[in-house]
């Protein structure tokens, strides 16, 4: 079954650390990808998407992302996270569905200390 | 102000009681989801509709129906056969159905049943 994994469950960092979030999908077609942020008490939003050309893409925030197609992984990463950053992190694929069905992994708690 | 809107915010029932939760675009989008977050698993597809007067079922849509008679309405039902509503139900809408199309998502109603 098509599936989208993001391994860390909840990752606790500093704030000026660098982040790096996993997230790799079940599906050998063409894909697109997207990471999404739910800060607390606030709607999801998007923060960057994936369709074609660059493997490496910008979002907003500082925010990035890397598509390895070799390795099923589209990993987000920030050089340098803020308090402002504590939030849940969602990886969503769509993987050749009809309708723009999209599969989200787990979800990622980030907590940042000041 | 444009977006999506869903009602109320928190919702408690009573055990085998049918409920109804409300979600208004005023983006013009043709299609909409329904999304039930549930900690640790991410999201997961209810109903989708492509367009109006039409919808499809998602990966969890057991004990739960939808109707789309308006473009921007799409209330989702949960009914007494799902067999644990208790979860935070997120709505999204896009401008169509393109798998490039960004979702965008309401607040979210939080179901409790009692």
């Amino acid at each position: 079954a098509q599936s989208v994994s993001q391994h860390n469950h909840h990752v606790i960092l500093s704030e000026a650390a660098s982040l790096e979030l996993g997230c790799n999908y079940s599906y050998g077609g063409t894909v697109n990808l997207f990471w999404y942020v739910q800060y607390p008490g606030q709607h999801l939003q998007l923060l960057l998407k994936y369709f074609s050309g660059d493997p490496l893409v910008k979002g907003i925030k500082g925010f990035e992302a890397e598509f390895i197609k070799s390795k099923f992984s589209f990993n987000l990463r920030k050089p340098s996270v803020q308090w402002s950053d504590t939030a849940e992190y969602f990886c969503a694929v769509n993987m050749g569905n009809a309708g723009n069905m999209l599969t989200f992994g787990g979800g990622t708690r980030l907590m940042v200390k000041p | 102000d444009g977006g999506i809107t869903q009602s109320p915010k928190y919702l408690f029932r009573k055990e085998g009681q049918n409920v109804t939760l409300s979600c208004e675009q005023n983006l013009n989008h043709d299609a909409m989801y329904w999304y039930r977050q549930d900690p640790g698993q991410g999201l997961r597809l209810i109903y989708y509709s492509q367009i109006v007067n039409d919808f499809q079922k998602g990966d969890i849509a057991e004990g739960y129906s939808v109707s789309r008679e308006k473009k921007e309405s799409f209330p989702l039902t949960v009914t007494s056969a799902q067999k644990n509503p208790t979860a935070f139900y997120l709505c999204a809408s896009s401008m169509s159905d393109r798998d490039t199309d960004t979702q965008y998502f309401g607040p979210g109603t939080r179901l409790t049943v009692l």
